[in-house]
């Protein structure tokens, strides 16, 4: 089937804007995943979801972002007031979780914050 | 806390050279170890894992053997291709299957024709 999707590809935004971005995991993949890759940090963990268990929200940098997933599938990472260095690829990932270690990577937002 | 140290890029080698790119990680108990690669203008997927000790994960060439005595989970391939080019990072994840995946910062390697 197909894999992880996330939209926008791109998004471009003003500085103190509230910004949505959007995953579609693996459908049947009860795990999902939001990393972020910047210049400066690498690629960090922000947040997972795992079936109906409370989320692991441990790797979010302040109270500006936040992440729900709705009816187990379909997750919105939503950064409010965005700064210039929430500027980063915003990667979403999904495993079937069970005893598969594989997380399945979708392309990214990029998020630019002017 | 658990943490991935990777050989600082970039790293430049002629076709058919012997590739090695270093990985040590910080863990407590038993992490499981993975290799992902980017390449150009597509997304991150996984090259290949081990989850014990002494385990060798093997794929298009590239093998990595998950040695506890030197926390290290070097990355190797006997012969580059072109093709190689790319974003290699090592990363770990502890505990279940179901965990987050901890990533070194990326070595970027190009491969000369």
């Amino acid at each position: 089937g197909a894999g992880v999707s996330q939209s926008p590809s791109n998004k471009v935004t003003e500085k103190g804007k509230d910004v949505e971005l959007r995953c579609d995991p693996i459908s049947g993949h009860t795990a999902l995943y939001w990393y972020r890759q910047s210049l400066g940090q690498g690629l960090e963990f922000l947040i997972y979801f795992q079936g109906n268990s409370a989320p692991d929200k441990s790797g979010l940098p302040s109270d500006r972002f936040s992440a729900e997933r709705t009816g187990g599938s379909v997750s919105t990472l939503t950064i409010q007031r965005t700064q210039q260095e929430d500027s980063a690829v915003y990667l979403c990932a999904s495993s079937s979780g069970g005893s598969s270690y594989e997380q399945y990577f979708g392309p990214g937002t990029r998020l630019t914050v002017t | 806390g658990n943490s991935v140290t990777q050989m600082e890029g970039p790293v430049t080698l002629s076709e058919e050279a012997f590739l090695t790119i270093n990985c040590t990680y910080t863990a407590t108990g038993y992490p499981s170890l993975f290799w992902y690669v980017q390449y150009p203008g597509e997304g991150l997927q996984l090259l290949l894992k081990a989850t014990k000790a002494d385990d060798k994960g093997s794929n298009k060439g590239f093998e990595a053997t998950y040695r506890k005595e030197t926390t290290s989970f070097h990355l190797e391939k006997g012969s580059v291709q072109v093709s190689d080019s790319a974003v290699y990072f090592c990363a770990l994840s502890k505990g279940s299957s179901a965990s987050k995946i901890i990533f070194g910062s990326g070595t970027r390697l190009s491969i000369r024709p």
